[in-house]
This record gives structure tokens, C-alpha cells and sequence, in this order.
């Protein structure tokens, strides 16, 4: 299946600076999926890109997937308390098994 | 309410025992799958399936056995031969085969051997 490489694995920031999580591979993706994981909880569901370049936001969430379809950024404004988490990339999959990136845990600073 | 319900939330068993956790569904997903969780870790998948009667080994299959008997239902059963088998399993489900559609997971279930 497809493997991807998620950096950075930790992120400490001050609340209100910016947050950024990258998702890379070696080979061409289908999509890409997003999801986050709040402390004691379960993976929800974010977002998935599918085309070349395609860039979508969420509020102060943005997603971008790259021209290659090789690698895949969110990147977060102005972090909220709430925000905190781990961030998790999905890489579509010819084998239909939905398979994780590492993830990127983000904690904040009030 | 639809949605997938993973049951208990928490599980204490002993060392040598076999245990059952419960994955149902009524999202009418035709894919599941289990993923075991370590504290401060990723996601590994275990086991899957794509279709009824029919499923697929993981990632870290060794230690574990599944079922799908029926569409809504994907329970896994963790052997005494898992080595390390304290963990957060979680179960998820998903629309179709393809892997363009997004998982939905349970509430998971912590699993403590003692």
C-alpha cells in the first residue's frame, strides 16, 4: 500500500501563531485524506483533495495538494486552544485499505 | 442515530486470555477495519474487510482473528499469542471499497492486560 512520510511528529506552539503538518510520498497519490484526532478521542474525518494543485480551506484551515500529487500540507492560522490534537494524513489507496501517516501531534501554549 | 459503536470503552483482562471486542455499524458501510493505537503513536491497521464473509490481513495481523459474518458487525478477537496487547483499539467503516471515501470510526476501546 501506499506509505507516506508525515513531518514534523510533534508541534508546540504559542496560541494565536501558525501550524503546518506535510504529507509526503515517494509516489503519485489518488488523493489525499485529512483527519483529526482529538487527546482520549477518535480520528474524524476532515477533508480529502483529489486533484492536481487543489487547494480548499476550512476556516482557518487550509489544505493543499501538490502539483505532483506526491505530497500534501494543512496548514493552521492563528492556532485556538481548541485546535490541539494530532493531525493525520490518508493517502488513497489501490488496495481499498485506508492506511495513516505517523501524524503530527500539535499542543498549544495559552 | 446513525454510526458505529465499538463496545466496552474499557476492558481489563488477564494475561492468556482470549478477548472479544465488539464493532457494530448502521451506517450500511459495506468496508470495516481495526486499528491498534500505542500511546503517543499512529494508527496500525490490523485486519479489514471489503465485503461480507470475506477479509484481508493488516499490517499487524499476528496475535489477532476477525469475523464478518454479517455487514454490521466486525468483531475482533485479541489471542493469548499477541504479545503486547494492551492498547486503544479502534474500529471504522467506510461507504464502499474505493479509497475515496472517508472512515468513520467508534469511540474505541481501551484494552488493559494484566
Amino acid at each position: 500500500g501506499q506509505q507516506v512520510m508525515q513531518i514534523p511528529q510533534y508541534q508546540h506552539v504559542q496560541e494565536g501563531e501558525d501550524f503546518t503538518t506535510y504529507c509526503n510520498s515517494s509516489t503519485t497519490l489518488s488523493n489525499i485524506q485529512w483527519y483529526k484526532q482529538r487527546p482520549g478521542g477518535h480520528p474524524v474525518f476532515l477533508i480529502q483533495l483529489v486533484k492536481s494543485g487543489e487547494v480548499k480551506k476550512q476556516k482557518r484551515l487550509t489544505f493543499q495538494f501538490g502539483e505532483a500529487k506526491k505530497n500534501s500540507s494543512l496548514h493552521i492560522t492563528a492556532t485556538q486552544t481548541t485546535d490541539v490534537g494530532t493531525y493525520f494524513c490518508a493517502p488513497g489507496s489501490s488496495a481499498s485499505k485506508i492506511i495513516f501517516g505517523s501524524g503530527t501531534r500539535l499542543s498549544i501554549r495559552p | 442515530d446513525g454510526g458505529i459503536t465499538q463496545s466496552p470503552k474499557y476492558l481489563f483482562r488477564k494475561e492468556g486470555q482470549n478477548v472479544t471486542l465488539s464493532c457494530e455499524q448502521n451506517l450500511n458501510h459495506d468496508a470495516m477495519y481495526w486499528y491498534r493505537q500505542d500511546p503517543g503513536q499512529g494508527l496500525r491497521l490490523i485486519y479489514y474487510s471489503q465485503i461480507v464473509n470475506d477479509f484481508q490481513k493488516g499490517d499487524i495481523a499476528e496475535g489477532y482473528s476477525v469475523s464478518r459474518e454479517k455487514k454490521e458487525s466486525f468483531p475482533l478477537t485479541v489471542t493469548s499469542a499477541q504479545k503486547n496487547p494492551t492498547a486503544f483499539y479502534l474500529c471504522a467503516s467506510a461507504k464502499d471499497r474505493s479509497s475515496s471515501t472517508e472512515a468513520f470510526f467508534g469511540q474505541g476501546t481501551r484494552l488493559t492486560v494484566v
